[in-house]
């Protein structure tokens, strides 16, 4: 099952902050985070595994919501190199390590 | 140094040819993973593979096989029955334990 991403795109000026968020309909083992610059992999960035859990680095950080069905992803004071699409994937209780369901993508831009 | 290859970057066929599309990593993981991925889309799961010798299909597997002979290797060969095989084709690894998957540089198929 699919999650849901909002926004799909959102415009920001270098310095602004962003949150991207990631539902599912039921709760979720796991949350994974990525960033793909255009025509390349994805990037990595965090998982996350408990609920109410918040995990960061840098400028970026991400929640998992109590009943982890919900997890954001946010981004602040952001960089030109933060520009890029950011997908969330996500994992069910009972398929844990087999099948990371993406969702369809926030695509961010960051301007000077 | 350690990561995931694939072959060839930018692949052209006529439609109606099966093509098949190389995966290897050198970081001795166990799990690997195809992913199909359509422009302004998320990815979607073809098949993946938990250990040599067994693999399961994903959410498109129709029109795709693969195999998994070696544990570096995971190829996955678009076969003419494939509706519409022109995609950016994604691969990715995984250790045993671990949550974050490694992909590769994705392979850009397109079909005349």
């Amino acid at each position: 099952q699919q999650p849901v991403q909002s926004p799909q795109a959102v415009i920001l000026r270098e310095g602004e902050d962003a949150v991207i968020n990631c539902s599912s309909s039921k709760a979720l083992y796991s949350v994974h985070w990525y960033r793909q610059k255009h025509g390349e992999a994805p990037v990595f960035l965090m998982i996350l595994l408990k609920g109410g859990e918040q995990k960061g680095h840098e400028k970026i950080s991400a929640s998992f919501n109590e009943k982890k069905q919900q997890s954001s992803l946010y981004l602040t004071a952001s960089q030109l190199s933060y520009s890029g699409t950011y997908f969330c994937g996500t994992e069910m209780p009972n398929n844990a390590g087999n099948m990371l369901t993406f969702g369809g993508g926030t695509r961010l831009m960051v301007k000077p | 140094d350690g990561g995931i290859t694939q072959s060839p970057k930018y692949l052209f066929r006529k439609e109606g040819q099966n093509v098949t599309l190389s995966c290897e990593q050198n970081l001795n993981h166990d799990a690997m993973y195809w992913y199909r991925q359509d422009p302004g889309q998320g990815l979607r799961l073809i098949y993946y593979s938990q250990i040599v010798n067994d693999f399961q299909k994903g959410d498109i597997a129709e029109g795709y096989s693969v195999s998994r002979e070696k544990k570096e290797s995971f190829p996955l060969t678009v076969t003419s029955a494939q509706k519409n095989p022109t995609a950016f084709y994604l691969c990715a690894s995984r250790g045993r334990g671990q949550g974050k998957k490694f992909f590769g540089p994705g392979t850009r198929l397109t079909v005349l």
